[in-house]
């Protein structure tokens, strides 16, 4: 099994609708993020949370929000999906603990269409 | 200026040969450097992390890292078509590596 989920793989919608991206992760990291990728642009950083508790926007936050709801999953939501947010999702995962050297780890994306 | 940069390539080189990337980052604060691999359509791999000054190799890849110059590379040695993918430099920077920057990706196609 991946150590890091995401769910669903695939998806497109209409805009206007509502939009959740699940990741769950068993690599027992505290760290979680959310990025999107489209060409040319490379990863940008979305949202990112360090605990439970701990939530951070990113480089561009904007139409979207997040919910760390346990240490294992972290989830990322377009409350009214746009075309512009069509894009490849990927979820990350890294150990905080620690030596500060440790990698991120990626989900197998998700690919958003929004028509 | 970007945090991490890369040339997008794209990047050709003929099969056994050996492909250089080349990654420079801004903050030299940087302490963590990682090399990832991503093909089309999928997510990113990572293949190499490098911490010192020098090289590190693991099998037909080498890391080179030189803080002064602020620069990272990846040495990619008998290069075959599977290789062909982008390559992502990223870097962590902080006392406590709360930050992670990446670069866009250098394109590497391997002709047979």
């Amino acid at each position: 099994d991946a150590d890091v989920t995401q769910t669903p793989r695939n998806r497109i919608t209409k805009t206007g609708k509502r939009i959740m991206l699940e990741c769950s992760q068993t690599k027992g990291h505290d760290r979680m993020y959310w990025y999107r990728q489209d060409p040319g642009l490379g990863l940008r950083l979305i949202y990112y949370s360090f605990d439970v508790k701990d939530i951070n926007k990113g480089e561009i936050s904007d139409g979207y929000s997040v919910s760390r709801q346990a240490q294992a999953k972290f989830s990322l939501s377009l409350e009214s999906a746009i075309p512009n947010q069509t894009a490849l999702y990927f979820c990350a995962t890294s150990d905080g603990t620690g030596r500060s050297n440790q990698p991120q780890h990626f989900g197998d994306g998700t690919r958003l269409s929004i028509l | 200026q970007k945090e991490v940069e890369q040339n997008s390539g794209p990047l050709s080189v003929p099969e056994g040969a050996i492909a250089s990337l080349n990654c420079t980052y801004s903050d030299r604060g940087s302490q963590s450097f990682f090399w990832y691999r991503q093909y089309s359509g999928k997510s990113p791999e990572l293949i190499m992390f490098i911490y010192s000054n020098g090289d590190k190799e693991d099998g037909r890849f080498t890391a080179q890292l030189n803080k002064a110059s602020q620069y990272v590379s990846l040495l990619i040695r008998d290069s075959q078509p599977s290789d062909s993918a982008t390559y992502l430099c990223a870097v962590r920077v902080g006392n406590t590596g709360n930050q992670f920057y990446f670069g866009t990706g250098t394109s590497l196609t391997v002709i047979p």
